[in-house]
This record gives structure tokens, C-alpha cells and sequence, in this order.
């Protein structure tokens, strides 16, 4: 089946640190991701949709000066979260849709972000 | 209103019983529906999903989709303390380019 392998699984890291995320579709090309945010007992919001050699749509309310995604193959998709911040602290989540399917997007397994 | 709105529950159930989910969505514009069982930590897996009106059955699983209402359901039959997690409902709408809006998802416990 389709795997979207997302690295790293966890971060803990200082406060004012930039942190990047990766998510990769192992066996399929991906046009279009989505990364999604998790706070705890909420649930995920939309963030950004990185759509393959192009900026990425950033949903209200998300900054994009602060959240870059770059989607530079059709496989991978990076979220750089900036100069992050203790209320950056959650769970963030991509997704990918196959380009050369109609089934839903899948998800990776997501990354655990802490800011101390 | 919300666009998508499920109860938070925690639903509690007893081991053997049918848990029933509900969720409702706003938008008429929505086209296809899914369901996705989300453990504690960890990202969503895809349960079921529904495109038409009517029933649509996987094993222990049944979606339900009304149109009319603006409404669909998960039924899980014979429920095990494994089924114990999040049921999250989503939504894509026509013209959205594949976007999933998620309702806040229901807590399901099955007691043994």
C-alpha cells in the first residue's frame, strides 16, 4: 500500500531554534501535500497545501513567513518551522495524494514537536 | 457553526455492542466523507470512506450516508477494546482540491 514516511518522529528542541520536517511518499508521486496541525485533544487543522513546483497554499490564519514549506519533487515536502516558540509545541502531520489515484490522501506518522 | 461537527463524547460501550458515530457537515458542496480511527500519539488511519447515499459495510464497519440530512454515521459492530480511540469524520468538498476538513472526532471507549 501507499506510505508516507515522515522524518523526524520527534523534536525537543530551545526555543527560538528553526526545525524541519520532512514527508516523502515512498511508492508514489505526489502533486499535491498537506500538512496539518494537532494540538492536544483537538482536532487537526489544515495548515498548508504544498502543491509540487509552487508556493504553497497556507490556510487563514497560518503564517507563512513562519511555517516554509517547499515541495521540490514529487515526492517530498518540507515544513520549516522558524525561530519556533513554546506555543509552536504540537503534533504535526502531512499528508500526500497520489497522483495517479482516486483513494484519499495518506498520512504519515506524524512529528511531535517541543519547544522548551 | 462549525463545518463539520461531531460530539466529543467519550462513548463508552460494552465489549460485543454496536458503538454508533455521528457527524454532521454544513457544506452542501460536500462530495465525499470518511471516517478515521485515531489512536492516542499517533497520526489518523483511514477507516471508511462514502461517496453516495446509503449504506456501505467493510467487515465490522458500516458508513451511512444521508445527503438530504447533511448527515453520515459509523457504526462498528461487535466492538472490541481494541476499537477504543478517536473516530474522526471528514469532509472534501467539490472544488476543493482534495482538502479534508475534520470534525473535532468522537472519543470511543469499549469497556470489557
Amino acid at each position: 500500500g501507499a506510505v508516507v514516511s515522515q522524518h523526524p518522529s520527534w523534536v525537543i528542541c530551545k526555543s527560538g531554534t528553526s526545525v524541519k520536517i520532512e514527508c516523502r511518499s515512498l511508492d508514489f508521486q505526489a502533486t499535491t501535500m498537506f500538512w496539518y496541525r494537532q494540538f492536544p485533544k483537538q482536532s487537526l487543522m489544515l495548515m498548508a497545501t504544498s502543491n509540487e513546483g509552487s508556493k504553497a497554499t497556507y490556510e487563514q490564519g497560518v503564517e507563512k513567513d513562519k511555517f516554509l514549506i517547499n515541495h521540490a519533487s514529487l515526492t517530498l515536502s518540507t515544513l520549516t518551522v522558524t525561530s519556533a516558540h513554546p506555543e509552536d509545541s504540537s503534533f504535526y502531520i502531512c499528508s500526500a495524494k497520489d497522483r495517479d489515484s482516486n483513494q484519499p490522501q495518506h498520512f504519515g506518522d506524524g512529528t511531535r514537536l517541543s519547544i522548551l | 457553526q462549525k463545518e463539520v461537527e461531531q460530539n466529543s463524547g467519550p462513548l463508552s460501550v460494552p465489549e460485543g455492542a454496536i458503538a454508533s458515530l455521528n457527524c454532521t457537515y454544513s457544506d452542501r458542496g460536500s462530495q465525499s466523507f470518511f471516517w478515521y480511527r485515531q489512536y492516542s500519539g499517533k497520526s489518523p488511519e483511514l477507516i471508511m470512506s462514502i461517496y453516495s447515499n446509503g449504506d456501505k459495510e467493510d467487515g465490522r464497519f458500516t458508513a451511512q450516508l444521508n445527503k438530504a440530512s447533511q448527515y453520515v454515521s459509523l457504526l462498528i459492530r461487535d466492538s472490541q477494546p481494541s476499537d477504543s480511540a478517536t473516530y474522526l469524520c471528514a469532509v472534501t468538498r467539490t472544488g476543493g482540491g482534495n482538502k479534508l476538513t475534520f470534525g473535532t472526532g468522537t472519543q470511543l471507549k469499549v469497556e470489557l
